[in-house]
């Protein structure tokens, strides 16, 4: 069963633009992670934000953290091109050593 | 080089045939994990080992057996591949270490079809 969902499941964007993703998780949590997919290829990884912080930046990423709502998000701004991909929340529970994978937000940048 | 590496990339195969996806790394990592996507869908854990003597199945290990060669090496094998077994595959690694957040490292993925 899968812990995290991404809500959009597809966001359609102009280059320029900031694009916003969200995630959703049901149990308590160690780190919560994000990973963007080139389409066919490989899972490649981003930020992770710790169950203690309540957000974190990456270059052009914005992630925030709300365990209270056992949600977090992903902003990034100034969207280009390249930033097409499929982008995956993943969370991992307590103690537990493995990643739960969300079905993914695809994201469309138009030039 | 890539860090994480797959074998082969594609393949084409039969409804039961056995097949073996090998995955090799080269980031001296103990965790090594295989996936399943399919289209659509998130990853799905088959199996997880944090070392070679430690194998453990994941969500949807039936159908699949995996080998931990060395500490470099993980394969998965299709004891009898079916239909419903294509998908795209995906070996993982992660660090151990007391303060490790398990952030994993992909390889490029192998394309199943079982026909």
């Amino acid at each position: 069963s899968q812990q995290g969902e991404e809500d959009p499941q597809a966001l359609s964007i102009q280059e320029g633009e900031n694009a916003t993703m969200n995630c959703s998780y049901k149990t308590s949590i160690n780190n919560l992670q994000w990973y963007r997919q080139n389409s066919g290829r490989g899972l490649v990884h981003l930020i992770l934000i710790r169950s203690n912080e309540r957000e974190k930046h990456s270059g052009r990423l914005r992630v925030t953290l709300d365990t209270s709502k056992k949600s977090s998000s992903l902003l990034i701004t100034a969207s280009r091109a390249a930033d097409t991909a499929s982008y995956f929340c993943a969370t991992k529970p307590g103690s537990n050593y493995k990643l739960t994978f969300g079905k993914g937000t695809l994201l469309t940048v138009n030039p | 080089d890539a860090d994480v590496t797959q074998t082969p990339r594609n393949r084409i195969t039969k409804t039961g045939k056995r097949i073996m996806l090998e995955c090799s790394q080269t980031k001296g990592h103990d965790r090594m994990y295989w996936y399943r996507q399919d289209p659509g869908l998130g990853l799905q854990l088959i199996y997880y080992s944090f070392d070679v003597k430690d194998i453990n199945k994941g969500e949807i290990s039936d159908g699949y057996s995996v080998s931990r060669q060395a500490q470099a090496k993980f394969s998965l094998s299709l004891e009898s591949a079916i239909p419903n077994q294509t998908a795209l595959y995906f070996c993982a690694t992660s660090e151990t270490s007391g303060n490790s957040y398990n952030e994993q490292f992909f390889g490029p993925g192998t394309r199943l079809t079982v026909l």
